[in-house]
């Protein structure tokens, strides 16, 4: 079946320094990929979508490009800031035979440090 | 954009109790309405799928007679949580789908219901 799988957490970062979380994913078809962000005590927030392969979604000055051949969804940002601190998942959107489903990473916990 | 509200925000209640959450599309239809529960510092685990008017599906493992799911209309739906016990203290939601953007589903903000 569908699956997503992300770095380990919590990752923990200073202030301006350059953020990379890995997910790669295992899907049939041509699923769209999502990464989601969740503050403390919130719900989720779609952070950016990718719908294609070499699709390059980006909000906020993360990025993220959807890679067929590697079937990887890797979040960057440039320089990550105290606001940044959160839960962020990696998602993967298809459809099966129970109509359209979204499965997600297990989440990678961002810490930044001013 | 599209907005996504959930009703209550947290609840407490007493063991044995049924405990109801609403989730609600403000300014669009939601055709598919979604159910999560997120345990603490987990990710989201799909409880159930549920289309307007039809009978909610359920994911391996959840029990449909304890989670009560309607979708009665395209911007309503609930969850009934049936004799509540402790292990059912979770943060729970709800996400919805529709006629806007492309195989994206909005989130609910999420109940934390805490049963005593």
């Amino acid at each position: 079946g569908n699956s997503v799988t992300q770095m380990e957490g919590p990752v923990t970062l200073s202030e301006e320094a350059f953020l990379t979380i890995n997910c790669t994913y295992t899907a049939t078809g041509y699923p769209s990929l999502f990464w989601y962000v969740q503050y403390p005590g919130e719900g989720l927030q779609l952070l950016l979508k990718a719908t294609k392969a070499d699709d390059k979604g980006s909000n906020k000055g993360f990025e993220a490009t959807y890679r067929k051949e590697t079937t990887s969804f890797h979040l960057e940002k440039g320089s990550v800031q105290v606001s940044d601190s959160a839960v962020y998942f990696c998602a993967l959107s298809s459809r099966n035979t129970g109509g359209f489903k979204t499965i997600f990473g297990a989440g990678t916990r961002l810490f930044v440090k001013a | 954009g599209a907005v996504v509200s959930q009703h209550p925000s947290w609840v407490i209640c007493k063991s044995g109790t049924s405990v109801k959450i609403e989730c609600r599309s403000l300014d669009f239809q939601a055709t598919t309405m979604f159910w999560y529960r997120q345990f603490p510092k987990q990710s989201l685990m799909l409880m159930a799928t549920s289309n307007e008017g039809s009978k909610a599906t359920y994911e391996q493992g959840v029990e449909k007679d304890k989670f009560l799911i309607n979708h009665a209309s395209l911007t309503l739906s609930t969850l009934t949580v049936t004799s509540a016990h402790p292990e059912d203290s979770s943060f729970y939601i709800c996400s919805a789908r529709g006629d806007r953007g492309f195989n994206e589903q909005f989130f609910g903000p999420g109940t934390r219901l805490t049963v005593l």
